[in-house]
């Protein structure tokens, strides 16, 4: 089975700070991982996704994220954060089969101060 | 090009009331999925269909619950006996393929409201 836990529900940080929000998963299998950005009102959005290959994935908007198998974690860094980040952020992995479908963590709510 | 939609984007109903959600995929895209996102929490999985049929519906809670996609693209997800639990975003998705490393591409929800 597959589960994703994100640490910390809310997360503050002041513009040009480091952002830094944490994912840890559970698989049965290879784990495929992948975080989305969802904007007030507005649909998630692919921010970046690990399948295979390079363990540092870069996305848009200048994040990137490491896979680490021995800690499970996919945690999500930004160097420096924008106002315009200010987001609830979701990590999901792929479940087992061929489905496709997602398990999401609970998802992190990204607060930016000026 | 256009992406998902979903309508309505807002629906109240009356506790017992039957409601339809419809979802329309992007042009070409074979799989579509529907999530159920409560207030506080992470989408949660409730069906897949790759084409036409429902290939995978063991995140559908009851059996008041069901979802169609007779011609392989729009697809309505339909609830009966709607309970005051039911209330919340509900989201679609669709991808070129079902493959698990395949982005999804997602709707803007349509939020139902069970009084």
């Amino acid at each position: 089975a597959q589960s994703v836990t994100q640490l910390g529900s809310h997360v503050s940080v002041s513009e040009g700070a480091l952002v830094l929000l944490r994912c840890n998963y559970s698989s049965s299998v290879p784990p495929y991982l992948f975080w989305y950005v969802q904007y007030p009102n507005q649909g998630l959005q692919l921010l970046l996704k690990y399948t295979t290959g390079a363990t540092l994935v870069k996305g848009i908007n200048g994040f990137e994220a490491e896979f680490k198998k021995s800690e499970t974690s996919f945690h999500l860094t930004k160097p420096s954060a924008h106002m315009s980040d200010a987001a609830e952020y979701f990590c999901a992995v792929s479940g087992s089969g061929n489905t496709g479908k997602l398990i999401f963590g609970q998802g992190t709510t990204l607060q930016v101060k000026p | 090009g256009a992406g998902v939609s979903q309508t309505p984007s807002n629906k109240v109903t009356e506790k017992g009331k039957y409601v339809e959600l419809r979802c329309d995929p992007i042009s070409g895209h074979t799989a579509l999925y529907w999530y159920r996102q409560s207030l506080g929490q992470g989408p949660e999985f409730l069906i897949y269909f790759q084409g036409t049929g429902a290939a995978d519906d063991s995140g559908l809670p009851n059996d008041r619950f069901f979802a169609v996609r007779p011609e392989g693209s729009v697809s309505t997800l339909k609830i009966q006996r709607t309970e005051r639990g039911d209330s919340a975003v509900y989201l679609c998705a669709s991808s070129p393929g079902s493959l698990r490393g395949n982005e999804q591409f997602f709707g803007p929800g349509t939020r139902l409201t069970v009084l």
